[in-house]
C-alpha cells in the first residue's frame, strides 16, 4: 500500500523559515516523481513544485521560486521541502504526493502552514 | 501558463442523477493530458481521471471521462450519497501544472 506521511508544519512568523518532510513507503521511491502540492483554507489546489527520481531536477510555481527548495533523501526514503522568506500567502495545508508524469496519483493526508505575526 | 476553467461552480443534483463537469483549458491540452480528482471535506484529493478518459485503479465506471483538445468532461451516472464533493481538473502537459478552480457537487 502506497503511503506518504507528512510532517513540519506549523505556525511561523512572515519572513520566517520551515522545512517540510514527507516519509513514502509502498513503492520503489527510486522510480518516481514526487511533489508537494497546497491547499489555501478554503480554496483550490496550486501545485508547488516536483523532484525527479535522481533527484536531479526540480521544478517549482514561480510564486515560490528562490524561496523554497525541494530536495530527496533515499536511505530516509523522504522528500524534504524547505521554505524560506514565507509569507501570508503560503498559508495552506501541504500535500505530499507521489508525481507519476504529472499525474498526482497518490496523496497523503497533508499538514498545515500558517504563517502569521 | 495553462488556466482551467470549471463550470458550473456549483452543481445541485439529486441522488441517483447524472452530474456533468466541465473543464476548459485556455489553451490544447497535449496529448490530452488532463485529470479529474474528487476531494471530500476534510480529507485529502483522490485521483478519479487521469489521460482525460481512463479511471484509475479502483474508481467505480459510474464515474467517465471524456473530451479533447481543450474541452472536456467529467460524468457521474447514478450519483450515490459519497459522490458529493468537490472535483477538481488538472492539466500535465505543461509546467506549471495547473488546476481547475473546482465544481461542488451538492445534492
Amino acid at each position: 500500500e502506497v503511503q506518504l506521511v507528512e510532517s513540519g508544519g506549523g505556525l511561523v512568523q512572515p519572513g520566517g523559515s520551515l522545512r517540510l518532510s514527507c516519509t513514502a513507503s509502498g513503492f520503489n521511491f527510486y522510480y518516481y516523481w514526487v511533489a508537494w502540492v497546497r491547499q489555501a483554507p478554503g480554496k483550490g489546489l496550486e501545485w508547488v513544485a516536483s523532484i525527479d527520481p535522481h533527484g536531479n531536477d526540480t521544478y517549482y510555481v514561480d510564486s515560490v521560486e528562490g524561496r523554497f527548495t525541494l530536495s530527496r533523501d533515499y536511505a530516509e526514503r523522504s522528500l524534504y521541502l524547505q521554505m524560506n522568506n514565507l509569507r501570508g500567502e503560503d498559508t495552506a495545508i501541504y500535500y505530499c504526493v507521489r508525481d507519476t508524469f504529472g499525474v498526482f496519483d497518490f496523496w497523503g493526508q497533508g499538514t498545515l502552514v500558517t504563517v502569521s505575526s | 501558463e495553462i488556466v482551467l476553467t470549471q463550470s458550473p461552480g456549483t452543481l445541485s443534483v439529486s441522488p441517483g442523477e447524472r452530474a456533468t463537469l466541465s473543464c476548459r483549458a485556455s489553451q490544447n491540452v497535449g496529448n490530452n493530458y488532463l485529470a479529474w480528482y474528487q476531494q471530500k471535506p476534510g480529507q485529502s484529493p483522490r485521483l478519479l481521471v487521469y489521460g482525460a478518459t481512463t479511471r484509475a485503479t479502483g474508481i467505480p465506471d459510474r464515474f467517465s471521462g471524456s473530451g479533447s483538445g481543450a474541452d472536456f468532461t467529467l460524468t457521474i451516472s447514478g450519483l450515490g450519497p459519497e459522490d458529493f464533493a468537490m472535483y477538481y481538473c488538472q492539466q500535465y502537459t505543461t509546467l506549471p501544472r495547473t488546476f481547475g478552480q473546482g465544481t461542488k457537487v451538492e445534492i
